[in-house]
């Protein structure tokens, strides 16, 4: 069964950093892309980024709402994969959730984790 | 970045009704168009992915179709359990995005 868990959310207060991890079982880890998206208090969803799997570079793309100051990166050998966060913002505050990537560059996202709680404010 | 508009925002219909949901992009995304549920609380579910392909577990009632700029997703027979917010998303180019979603909630 494939199951995914998002840790490491929490308040944190503007220009500090948090770093997000995922924790996947279930599948093998590095044959697929794994990506984060994020959901803002009432609103609608929003792609925040992903990573290809090492055949494919391990390359990562980010939204430009965070690119410069987002990275994601994995640990094959722990099946984690990260959102690093840095220089966060009020507007950062969402539930983020990470994904099970297939594809190779037309991605679909087949499984989620339930998501953790992110809040920016002093 | 390419827009996703999704129409109605919002539906009211019974139980056995069959509803169907709109997403149009603002430029020809393929077929690279997936559609999500969801319900309050809880992560996004994967109902559709490449326009038209039903994810593993979903059940036949879900559909999707078209190509190009026009999508639609139809629930032919409607139950307790879909009642939620549906998205449209495009994977044709980065950044991803989504519809602004659609509430179908109990008339």
């Amino acid at each position: 069964e494939v199951q995914l868990v998002e840790s490491g959310g929490g308040l944190v207060q503007p220009g500090r950093s948090l770093r997000l991890s995922c924790t996947a079982s279930g599948f093998t880890f590095d044959d697929y892309a794994m990506s984060w998206f994020r959901q803002a208090p009432g609103r609608g969803l929003e792609w925040v980024g992903f990573i290809r799997n090492q055949l494919y570079g391990g390359t990562a793309q980010l939204a430009p709402s965070v690119k410069g100051r987002f990275t994601i990166s994995t640990d094959v050998s722990k099946t984690i994969a990260y959102l690093q966060m840095d220089s966060l913002k009020a507007e950062d505050t969402a539930v983020y959730y990470c994904s099970k990537a297939v594809g190779v560059y037309d991605l679909y996202f087949d499984y989620w984790g339930q998501g953790t709680l992110v809040t920016v404010s002093s | 970045d390419i827009q996703l508009t999704q129409s109605p925002s919002s539906l009211s219909a019974s139980v056995r009704d069959r509803v169907t949901i709109s997403c149009r992009a603002s430029q020809s995304i393929s077929s690279y168009l997936n559609w999500f549920q969801q319900k309050p609380g809880k992560a996004p579910k994967l109902l559709i992915y490449a326009a038209t392909t039903l994810q593993s577990g979903v059940p036949s009632r879900f559909r999707g179709s078209g190509s190009g700029t026009e999508f639609t997703l139809t629930i032919s027979s409607l139950q307790p359990e879909d009642f939620a917010t549906y998205y449209c998303q495009q994977s044709y180019s980065t950044p991803y995005t989504f519809g602004q979603g659609t509430k179908l909630e109990i008339k």
